[in-house]
């Protein structure tokens, strides 16, 4: 049981670059959640995904659409990417909604120069 | 919503007990009260969950009082590991979606020998 795992684990990206941060659980979560977390700053909710194909913005969603075409993947793509979306990258997943345990990935480091 | 309220960073030694208070003015009826632990370059992990009175697992104990507008969690004998960041969130496990819940800045505990 492998939990929530995330790739890459580092990426540099030149502004106006494209990416996928890829995620993916195996415990059969129907919720599931992508945060950026800023140097020394707590987490903010960019999408989350309630089931497949069930996906809705959070606090933070410019820049970033998602997809939850299964149940264990939860993909974040970045589009023309910025300078401020340089951050750390947290995929997590529960069983409900955010009220319950939520299972964190181990980040994506992005740069973005 | 309810929004918490954690001291910014905390002080302590190896081998004492250390409380971190979390304030929740506004806790709504269904809210529950989580305590998270993250790590530096790591996701947060769920270290315990509470509704009222007391909860006690083998990591650490969360005391709310009646009123819960407050929560307070403990951690007994601390050792140099326990240095890390400790994010409060309150909200209802049943509400589904994000819920608006937030991590917050989280309180940095420092330990020192």
């Amino acid at each position: 049981n492998a939990g929530v795992t995330q790739t890459p684990k580092f990426r540099i990206l030149k502004i106006g670059q494209s990416m996928t941060l890829q995620c993916t659980q195996d415990m059969n979560h129907n919720y599931m959640y992508w945060y950026r977390q800023d140097p020394g700053m707590g987490l903010k909710l960019i999408y989350y995904s309630v089931g497949a194909g069930i996906t809705d913005k959070g606090e933070v969603p410019n820049g970033y659409n998602v997809s939850r075409s299964t149940t264990e993947d939860f993909p974040l793509r970045l589009e023309l990417a910025a300078p401020s979306q340089t951050s750390v990258y947290f995929c997590a997943s529960s069983t409900g909604g955010m009220g319950y345990e939520q299972y964190f990935g181990p980040g994506t480091r992005l740069t973005v120069t | 919503l309810a929004k918490t309220t954690q001291p910014i960073s905390m002080d302590s030694y190896e081998g004492q007990e250390v409380n971190i208070t979390c304030s929740h003015n506004n806790i709504a009826t269904n809210d529950y009260i989580t305590w998270y632990q993250q790590f530096p370059s790591q996701g947060p992990r769920f270290i315990i969950q509470g509704y009222k009175t007391k909860v006690t697992n083998e990591v650490a104990s969360l005391f709310i009082p009646a009123d819960r507008k407050s929560s307070t969690l403990s951690l007994p004998r601390v050792s140099l590991s326990d240095t890390a960041v400790y994010y409060c969130l309150v909200g209802d496990p049943s509400g589904g979606g994000a819920d608006g819940l937030t991590f917050g800045k989280g309180t940095h505990l420092i330990i020192q020998p």
